[in-house]
């Protein structure tokens, strides 16, 4: 089974509001990995955010982390049409790297 | 630059036509890991390699094999596709530390019919 699930599926919101997406995962990790695929094309790294890390911020992305609850969450703020792409979380377990379901993002101008 | 290099990017085959997609990195990364990305299911693990020599099954290597006789390169094998092999794959490195980023191919979109 995947180790991370995300919420919402598809969202959809209006260029200049801020988008934020939920993961949760199932088993310990030393960090979450968050990553954006444009349509058909290969995964970008967006962020790391290691397992004693709360909160880590690079440019419009704000991630959070919160172990106790096992989920982490992806904020974009001021978005724009060019952040339309899917959006998955992802953890390392025992070698393997484990993927969410993904949120597909869709920014209207 | 840095970058992880998949061939074909498109590839339609029949039925037990046996095919290799090939994969490349040039960053001397350790780990290497093959995924499929199916709608609904998103990405699955289906082998990976911790270093030369050494690989193991992922999460649906049934249908698959791989090799991984040199660091750069890390070739899936499909030794007699079948439709429910239709799929985009994806390759991926990264160094052997677990707290670093992958970086990925950009995908193979396989059509068997």
């Amino acid at each position: 089974s995947q180790q991370g699930e995300e919420d919402p599926q598809a969202l959809s919101i209006q260029e200049g509001e801020n988008a934020t997406m939920n993961c949760s995962y199932k088993t310990s990790i030393n960090n979450l990995q968050w990553y954006r695929q444009n349509s058909g094309r290969g995964l970008v790294h967006l962020i790391l955010i290691r397992s004693n890390e709360r909160e880590k911020h690079s440019g419009r992305l704000r991630v959070t982390l919160d172990t106790s609850k096992k989920s982490s969450s992806l904020l974009i703020t001021a978005s724009r049409a060019a952040d339309t792409a899917s959006y998955f979380c992802a953890t390392w377990n025992f070698n393997k790297f484990y993927f969410g379901s993904g949120t597909k993002l869709n920014v209207k101008p | 630059e840095a970058q992880v290099t998949q061939n074909p990017r498109y590839l339609i085959t029949v039925t037990g036509k046996k095919l290799t997609v090939t994969c490349s990195q040039n960053m001397n990364h350790e780990y290497m890991s093959w995924y499929r990305q199916d709608p609904g299911l998103g990405l699955r693990q289906i082998y990976y390699s911790m270093n030369v020599e050494v690989t193991d099954k992922g999460d649906v290597p049934e249908g698959y094999k791989v090799s991984r006789k040199e660091k750069r390169n890390f070739p899936l094998i499909l030794e007699s596709p079948s439709p429910n092999q239709t799929s985009l794959y994806f390759c991926a490195s990264s160094p052997r530390e677990m707290n670093t980023e992958a970086f990925f191919g950009q995908g193979t979109r396989l059509t068997v019919v």
